[in-house]
């Protein structure tokens, strides 16, 4: 049963610290996703990539987030320094282009972060 | 601002009854999708449309693509309490594969 695999599931942290969060996507998808999801905002995008290549990631901080796709199993989303603001569930998300810029994309179960 | 509006932001309705979700845009999409998201999960791809005044159906539910691709509905009928979950629509434009996502809809179904 292949699926996305976040970790870790949850995470409390201090501000001011690192923090990584890992993405294991589906095995043959080529596009990856990263969401933040809070009561107020929704479900925001921060980066996607595209065969391990950034395409967009207009919607990150850049000033303290970080992604990146060190291999094809493997997509990171780092924080740092982390801020209570950053608090939120963290999605990733992976699929393959369907053509006119479709994309069925399969999400993972998300890493809630809780910055103190 | 949301690229892709969705109203209601709440419902809350009796097993049995009828609901339409709207999901609204000043923009032009190539694609658009309804995706439930339950409590603790992720979202869970339910349809995508692509062609203007498309309209689908998967078991009791409903979806319609506007004829300009600008907006889509939802419609549940005789909902059940199973249907109950926030929903969201996302959109995608012909190019690059960039997946935006509404406010969603969250919805009630009382037994």
């Amino acid at each position: 049963d292949a699926r996305v695999t976040q970790t870790p599931r949850d995470k409390v942290t201090e501000m001011g610290q690192e923090v990584t969060m890992r993405c294991q996507p589906i095995l043959g998808h080529n596009t990856v996703f990263w969401y933040r999801q809070t009561m107020m905002q929704g479900l925001e995008l921060l980066a996607y990539f595209r065969n391990r290549a950034p395409l967009d990631d207009s919607g990150m901080p850049k000033d303290r987030f970080s992604a990146e796709m060190p291999d094809a199993t493997l997509a990171t989303l780092k924080i740092q320094p982390s801020e209570p603001r950053d608090s939120a569930v963290y999605f990733c998300a992976s699929g393959f282009p369907l053509g006119q810029g479709m994309v069925e994309a399969f999400f993972g179960q998300g890493t809630r972060l809780t910055v103190v | 601002t949301q690229l892709l509006e969705q109203s209601p932001q709440f419902l809350s309705i009796q097993e049995g009854e009828n609901l339409t979700v709207y999901c609204n845009s000043s923009s032009v999409f190539s694609s658009l999708q309804w995706y439930r998201q339950e409590p603790g999960e992720g979202p869970v791809l339910l349809v995508t449309v692509v062609t203007g005044g498309e309209v689908k159906k998967l078991k009791r539910l409903t979806f319609q693509f506007g004829d300009a691709r600008k907006d889509s509905s939802l419609h549940i009928t005789a909902a059940q309490p199973g249907d109950t979950g926030l929903y969201l629509c996302a959109g995608a434009k012909a190019a690059g594969n960039k997946l935006t996502f509404g406010g969603g809809t969250r919805v009630l179904v009382k037994p």
